[in-house]
């Protein structure tokens, strides 16, 4: 069963310029979630999908950012434009079906600097 | 807010030597509770968890973990590591019938063999 994969690994951009990172989740799971982690600091929670309808987005630091998941299965996150405080590893995950509190399958992450 | 809390930044330990990770959260009401790791070049995956019943739930690779409420602490342990331990861990939290997974710092072991 392939896992949860996730693109680029890495991307290196100036301030100012558009990324786009995308989140293709395990088949079949309905949630999608997408997370931060800043240097050293947790992972924090940005937002969660059930199928193509988010159903939290308290994360999301602000409007720069854009998450999607047309058709409810991969999910592209969008910064634009990309300022310095941006960069972390930006980590998706997914779990099965409606049952809070399941485990979470993660993605390696995406790198994202930006300079 | 809900929070976690990890004492413990960078952990070294020799092999064989018993390994104990503080964790922390706050939030009043019933919660569910899981320890994550993540090895050196793979993703995170998840070590154990607790959602009721036995306070002591023992996970992969000779991990337990002990839930005191009183105390709201859920610290990873384990009697003797190995140094394929090495890794960074992270405790999280989610309320009852919550989706929404919140996670420590995290804490970075390293083993030395």
């Amino acid at each position: 069963e392939a896992g949860v994969t996730q693109f680029p690994s890495h991307s290196v951009i100036e301030k100012g310029q558009t990324v786009t990172l995308r989140c293709d989740p395990i088949s079949g799971h309905d949630n999608l979630y997408w997370y931060r982690r800043v240097m050293g600091k947790e992972i924090k929670f940005l937002l969660h999908f059930v199928k193509e309808s988010k159903q939290d987005e308290s994360g999301m630091p602000n409007n720069r950012f854009l998450a999607e998941r047309t058709g409810g299965t991969y999910s592209t996150l969008k910064v634009q434009p990309a300022e310095l405080e941006d960069s972390g590893v930006y980590f998706c995950a997914s779990s099965p079906g409606q049952t809070p509190n399941e485990k979470l399958f993660f993605g390696s992450g995406t790198q994202l600097s930006v300079l | 807010a809900q929070s976690v809390s990890q004492h413990n930044h960078h952990v070294i330990l020799s092999e064989a030597a018993s390994l104990e990770l503080g964790c922390n959260y706050s939030y009043g009401g019933t919660v569910n509770l899981f320890w994550y790791v993540q090895y050196p070049g793979q993703h995170l995956q998840l070590l154990l968890k607790y959602f009721s019943g036995d306070p002591l739930v023992k996970g992969i690779k000779g991990f337990e973990a002990e839930f005191i409420k009183s105390k709201f602490s859920f610290n990873l342990r384990k009697p003797s590591v190995q140094w394929s331990d090495t890794a960074e861990y992270f405790c999280a939290v989610t309320t009852t019938g919550g989706f929404k997974t919140i996670f420590g710092a995290g804490t970075r072991l390293f083993v030395k063999a």
